[in-house]
This record gives structure tokens, C-alpha cells and sequence, in this order.
């Protein structure tokens, strides 16, 4: 069975900084590119970044590129995302998502973690 | 980037009516769409990809369809579990966009 659980999300000031997790199972890890996506309360979907399965190859929004770093570790089956320079329109649920088939969209997802951005 | 409208915001209907959301994407996007249910409270749960290929397990009442810029998600008979907001999503290439989502109420 696929699973996807997130952890390290919590509350953070303006300016702060935050590293979340994803610990995947159920799945050979490495042969799969991951996503992170968030939801602002009472908001729509917003697609974050995504690192590819083998050549880690790296892809970001405009709106958090060069404030935030997606890495993964396949030897942990782990993604991560560092977050920095954190701002009020961060706050979100965060999810990591797995891309099915090479294409971007998502097959399974976590239950997310929430960042709340707040002095 | 290419943005992804769709309609209606929201929408209220009686079981068993047919419920149709449209997505227009800016540009042609070929068939790079997928469509995502969330439940209240709930992750989202992928229903249709490549515009109208249903994923495993999802009931057949859902069906996507179009191509180029416009595309449908319909429900055939609206059930009570399916009220929850549902996103389109083009991915035919960098970044991958969400529609700002539709609302689906039980009237």
C-alpha cells in the first residue's frame, strides 16, 4: 500500500525558516518524481516543486524560487522541503504528492502538514 | 504561464442531476488535464487524467472530456458523497497549474 505521511509543519515567524519531510512506502521510491503542493485555509491548490526520481532534477514556482529547496533521499525514502525567508502568504497545508506515469499529476497524495506563518 | 479558468465557482443540485464543470485553459494544452475530487476536510483524490481517462476505482458516473482549451468534467447523477470542490489541473508542461476550483453543494 502507497504511503505518503508528512510531518514537520508548525507554527513560524515572518523571516523564519522550516524543513518539512515525507516519508514514503509501499513503493520503489527512487523510480518516482514528488511534488510538494499547498493549500492556503479556505483556499484552491498551488503546485510548489518537484524532484525528479533519479537525476534529482529540481523544479520550483516562481512564487517560492530561491527561498525554498526540495532534496530527497532514496537510500531514507525520504522528501524534504526547506523553506526560508517564510512570508503570511506561505501558510498553507503542504502536501507531498507522487507523480504517476512521467506526467505531472498526482496519483497518491499525504495527509499534509500544516505551516502557520505568524509572529 | 498558462492559466487555467474554471466555471461556475460554485454550484448547488439535486441528487441524481447531471452536474457539469467547465476548465479553459490559455492555450492549447492538447489533453495534459487532470481532474482532482476533495471532500471536505479530506486529501484530494485524482478522478480523471488525459482528460477522460478514469483512474482505478472511480465511479462511473464521473467522465471527462475536450481537448485544445476546453474541457468537461461531468457527473452524471449527483450522489451525496460527491459534494466537495473539485480542481483541474493542465500538465503538458512547467509550471503545473490548478483551476481556482468548483464548489458542488447538495440543493
Amino acid at each position: 500500500e502507497v504511503q505518503l505521511v508528512e510531518s514537520g509543519g508548525g507554527l513560524v515567524q515572518p523571516g523564519g525558516s522550516l524543513r518539512l519531510s515525507c516519508a514514503a512506502s509501499g513503493f520503489i521510491f527512487s523510480d518516482y518524481s514528488m511534488h510538494w503542493v499547498r493549500q492556503a485555509p479556505g483556499k484552491g491548490l498551488e503546485y510548489v516543486s518537484a524532484i525528479g526520481g533519479y537525476d534529482g532534477r529540481t523544479y520550483y514556482a516562481d512564487s517560492v524560487k530561491g527561498r525554498f529547496t526540495i532534496s530527497r533521499d532514496n537510500s531514507k525514502n525520504t522528501l524534504y522541503l526547506q523553506m526560508g525567508s517564510l512570508r503570511a502568504e506561505d501558510m498553507a497545508v503542504y502536501y507531498c504528492a507522487r507523480e504517476m506515469g512521467g506526467w505531472k499529476y498526482y496519483d497518491f497524495w499525504g495527509q499534509g502538514t500544516l505551516v502557520t506563518v505568524s509572529s | 504561464d498558462i492559466q487555467m479558468t474554471q466555471s461556475p465557482s460554485s454550484l448547488s443540485a439535486s441528487v441524481g442531476d447531471r452536474v457539469t464543470i467547465t476548465c479553459r485553459a490559455s492555450q492549447d494544452i492538447s489533453n495534459s488535464l487532470a481532474w482532482y475530487q476533495q471532500k471536505p476536510g479530506k486529501v484530494p483524490k485524482l478522478l480523471i487524467y488525459a482528460a477522460s481517462t478514469s483512474q482505478s476505482g472511480v465511479p462511473s458516473r464521473f467522465g471527462g472530456s475536450g481537448s485544445g482549451t476546453d474541457f468537461t468534467l461531468a457527473i452524471s447523477s449527483l450522489q451525496p458523497e460527491d459534494v466537495g470542490s473539485y480542481y483541474c489541473q493542465k500538465y503538458d508542461s512547467d509550471p503545473p497549474t490548478f483551476g481556482q476550483g468548483t464548489k458542488v453543494e447538495i440543493k
